[in-house]
């Protein structure tokens, strides 16, 4: 059973370019969240996607967007990168379930340098 | 909205000697608080997580946690310290009521002598 998968591993991009991420969850999982870990601070949580659609976000600028596809994988998306946007970027993949608390696992992350 | 922090930025042991980890979290529910551990380089991986229950949580690699809610405080404890335990920890605090998203702190760096 595969976990979470993010693709690229490491990414270098200019100042100003646009830059794509993938993250495939978890089989059995339909919900994906999205952290942005800066060096050295603890992640911190983007968005999250359910139903293709945004359900959540958090204190980031719209120049980050997401979208999530019908087999539940996703893409984020940075557009006019600037050099404080390099971080690892992590994946997290749950299950939708009500009334309890569903547990997010976490992917590698990919790498992300803007120069 | 719920925050963590974790008090020590950098503890240094010996190995073979005992460690603990501080975590404080806010939040006006009930907490679901988890420890993670991430090595150089290398994503998240969880050591434990308390939803309910017996608040003397066991988790992988010999790490217990005890949830105190009288204190808000949700401390990372290991007897004794191997060598490989050397990376940085991270305490969150999950909200079920927004989304399950997780909340981080800023994390604890953890160096181990020889």
């Amino acid at each position: 059973d595969a976990g979470v998968t993010q693709s690229p591993t490491h990414l270098i991009k200019t100042r100003g370019q646009q830059v794509t991420l993938r993250c495939s969850p978890k089989s059995g999982h339909d919900t994906v969240s999205w952290y942005q870990q800066a060096l050295g601070q603890g992640p911190q949580f983007i968005f999250q996607y359910y139903e293709e659609e945004e359900r959540q976000r958090g204190n980031f600028p719209d120049r980050f967007s997401g979208h999530q596809f019908p087999n539940y994988s996703s893409e984020l998306n940075v557009n006019a990168l600037l050099l404080g946007d390099s971080a690892l970027y992590l994946c997290a993949s749950s299950l939708n379930g009500q009334g309890i608390y569903n547990e997010q696992f976490f992917g590698p992350g990919t790498r992300l340098t803007v120069l | 909205a719920q925050s963590v922090t974790q008090p020590d930025i950098h503890i240094t042991v010996s190995e073979g000697a005992s460690l603990e980890l501080r975590c404080n979290y806010s939040y006006g529910a009930t907490p679901y608080l988890f420890w993670y551990v991430q090595s150089p380089g290398q994503g998240l991986q969880l050591l434990l997580k308390y939803f309910s229950g017996d608040t003397l949580v066991q988790g992988i690699k010999g790490f217990e946690a005890e949830f105190k809610r009288s204190q808000s405080s949700f401390n990372l404890r290991k007897p004794s310290v191997h060598w490989s335990d050397a990376a940085e920890y991270f305490c969150a605090v999950g909200a079920r009521a927004a989304g399950n998203k997780l909340t981080f702190g800023g994390g604890t760096r953890v160096l181990v002598k020889p």
